[in-house]
């Protein structure tokens, strides 16, 4: 398997613009999860699915983040309108269950100008 | 809220030394997993702690779980350049999936 894919790898966009961020997951893992990482807060969880469903996404900043997973083997993070506090490195992860470790993408390294 | 502290934040060693890195935690849980991260990098996965007293070893590092201390510890012996790396901690909520992470401990062995 290909392991978590993540695209792009990099964004630069300007304040105001909808960035959108996609993740593929390793097939069968019914679990996928969006974090954010920034060297103020660290490590933080967004949102995650089970089975395309969205479970806890208390982590989401505020509304100008949304998430999706319209299917088994895609999701997308959207901000709209970015702003330059959301710049970070944003990375999806999947996993198979509760008790199992998570296996995370490449990540996609957001600037915001 | 569950909190996750990693200490120390910044470790620098000598190759061929020993050391632990602690993670304690806030909240009654039974998993414990740890993360490696390299600059620029994602981050793997090294080891994953289901139940009180497990441990855990690969090359040279070992974990281990007390959950009735909420405590985790990762030994390094004899400590090679290619350990350098930030390795984090994060425990299970209780609800389940949601990991809350450490801060991360930043390593660097020195010739």
């Amino acid at each position: 398997d290909a392991g978590v894919i993540q695209s792009p790898r990099h964004e630069v966009t300007e304040m105001g613009q909808e960035v959108t961020l996609r993740c593929k997951p390793i097939s069968g893992h019914d679990y996928l999860f969006w974090y954010r990482q920034t060297m103020m807060r660290g490590l933080e969880l967004l949102i995650y699915f089970n089975n395309n469903v969205p479970i806890d996404d208390s982590g989401m900043p505020e509304d100008r983040f949304s998430a999706k997973m319209p299917n088994a083997s895609f999701s997308t993070l959207k901000i709209q309108p970015s702003e330059p506090r959301d710049s970070a490195v944003y990375f999806c992860a999947s996993g198979i269950m509760v008790g199992y470790e998570q296996y995370f993408g490449p990540g996609t390294r957001l600037t915001v100008t | 809220e569950l909190k996750v502290e990693q200490n120390p934040l910044f470790l620098s060693m000598q190759e061929g030394k020993n050391y632990t890195i602690y993670c304690n935690y806030s909240t009654t849980s039974d998993r414990l997993y740890w993360y490696r991260q390299d600059p620029g990098k994602s981050l793997e996965s090294l080891f994953v702690l289901l139940s009180n007293g497990a441990v855990k070893q690969e090359g040279r590092l070992m974990a281990s779980l007390d959950t009735k201390a909420r405590l985790s510890t990762l030994h390094i012996t004899a400590a090679v350049h290619d350990l350098s790396a930030t390795y984090f901690c994060a425990v299970d909520g209780v609800s389940g999936s949601r990991l809350t992470f450490g801060e991360g401990t930043q390593l660097t062995v020195n010739p």
